[in-house]
């Protein structure tokens, strides 16, 4: 199956921007990567997706390398509201599994 | 529009016991699945489906079943409830996969097994 790794805790301050890595490997060659938010006692939320290079949206960034190994989401910004976990869900390769990641949990200071 | 529901929200089973967690959808979505989520832990795929009458294992399959009649129902079968499953359940649905990765999750069925 694929695997992802991202890291377990971030730390910022109102205002600043925050980049999240997820590094992926055997994911499927043409399949979207996404990120997700969740809060506690929720199911986790859409944020973005993309397939190359950069998307951008309504509340963040995604950077895909061309090797598609890692992806980069962007926070600009962030505010306290902001506070939850962040994971990135790839495609497995040769199957139609959907895999999340580990993972990362933002905490946001004022 | 009621989007992804789930039914019950808590259950409480003892071991050995079985059950069916229940997930509906609205959105005439062709893929659904079932997580589990441990406590401070990610998301791990039970089961899927890509379509009415098609299923397949996910990451943690071993003692669920499910089955997928029609489009809109996808329910998740504890065969006899053991301690390690005590988790939150999510289901969801999004819509072809061709088209977009975006899920929809339901609020989540929080099971405890004693």
């Amino acid at each position: 199956l694929a695997k992802t790794t991202q890291p377990i805790s971030m730390d910022s301050y109102e205002g600043q921007e925050v980049n999240i890595t997820c590094s992926h490997n055997n994911i499927a060659t043409n399949d979207y990567i996404t990120w997700y938010q969740q809060f506690p006692s929720q199911g986790p939320r859409f944020i973005i997706q993309g397939y190359k290079t950069k998307v951008t949206n309504e509340v963040a960034s995604l950077f895909i390398p061309a090797d598609r190994k890692s992806s980069t989401l962007s926070l600009p910004r962030v505010s306290l509201s902001d506070t939850a976990v962040y994971y990135c869900l790839v495609g497995d390769s040769g199957t139609d599994k959907l895999i999340f990641g580990t993972g990362t949990r933002l905490q946001v200071f004022p | 529009n009621a989007g992804v529901t789930q039914t019950p929200k808590f259950q409480v089973l003892k071991t050995g016991q079985s059950m069916t967690l229940q997930c509906a959808q609205d959105m005439n979505h062709e893929y659904m699945s079932w997580y589990r989520q441990d406590p401070g832990m990610g998301l791990r795929l039970i089961h899927y489906s890509v379509g009415a009458g098609i299923t397949d294992q996910g990451e943690v399959p071993n003692g669920y079943n499910v089955s997928r009649s029609t489009t809109e129902d996808f329910p998740l079968r504890l065969l006899s409830a053991a301690p390690s499953q005590t988790s939150v359940y999510f289901c969801a649905s999004s819509p072809a996969q061709v088209d977009s990765y975006e899920q929809y999750f339901g609020p989540g069925t929080r099971l405890t097994v004693t």
